[in-house]
């Protein structure tokens, strides 16, 4: 099993560009979940989901947009990239959403300019 | 607001010196996890506490739930070089929105 994946790994954008940030699961966990992570402010969430065609808005979601067409991919939507955006994303995913061990992806550090 | 308040934020020790990280909180949890994260990798899952007063164990890590489950405790023994990360508590208030983090506590054990 690959786990979680995410691409790309790394990513520089120009303030208004928008682009996607893949993640993808092959351990047929229905929940998954888009964190950021900010140095002193640890991870925060972003958007969830508890399963196929179904989504929800976590802490931070403003400026994102996800889908969930299929169980085993989430992928985060930038919309127009603002540099308050630069941050480190990771994408997890587990068994349930409540006291199971979450998988984590390896994450994408993503700087707008 | 801050749900899960992590202490110290940064803690270097020399190797073989004992430390005690701590999470705390004014709310209740469900469960609590701890995770450990690695420069440029995403975190992984140490242990997960359930029930308060729950103590666990992996290796020379000793971890606590504290009886009302609002707070937790992490305890390394003999600490070594390998144990340097970040150190990351969660917890689980038993919705779908998943799991609140600390900010974490920066560990440096050096040799």
């Amino acid at each position: 099993n690959a786990g979680v994946t995410q691409t790309p790994k790394f990513q520089v954008l120009k303030t208004g560009q928008s682009m996607t940030l893949q993640c993808a699961q092959d351990m047929n966990h229905e929940y998954m979940s888009w964190y950021r992570q900010d140095p002193g402010m640890g991870l925060r969430l972003i958007h969830y989901s508890v399963g196929a065609g179904i989504t929800d808005q976590g802490e931070v979601p403003n400026g994102y947009n996800v889908s969930r067409s299929t169980t085993e991919d989430f992928p985060l939507r930038l919309l127009s990239a603002a540099p308050s955006q630069t941050s480190v994303y990771f994408c997890a995913s587990s068994l349930k959403p409540e006291g199971y061990e979450q998988y984590f992806g390896p994450g994408t550090r993503l700087t707008v300019t | 607001t801050q749900l899960l308040e992590q202490s110290p934020q940064f803690l270097s020790i020399q190797e073989g010196e004992n430390l005690t990280v701590y999470c705390n909180s004014s709310s209740v949890f469900s469960s609590l996890q701890w995770y450990r994260q690695e420069p440029g990798e995403g975190p992984v899952l140490l242990v997960t506490v359930v029930t308060g007063g729950e103590v666990k164990k992996l290796k020379r890590l000793t971890f606590q739930f504290g009886d009302a489950r609002k707070d937790s405790s992490l305890h390394i023994t003999a600490a070594q070089p390998g144990d340097t990360g970040l150190y990351l508590c969660a917890g689980a208030r038993g919705g779908a929105d998943g799991l609140t983090f600390g900010k974490g506590t920066h560990l440096i054990i050096q040799p």
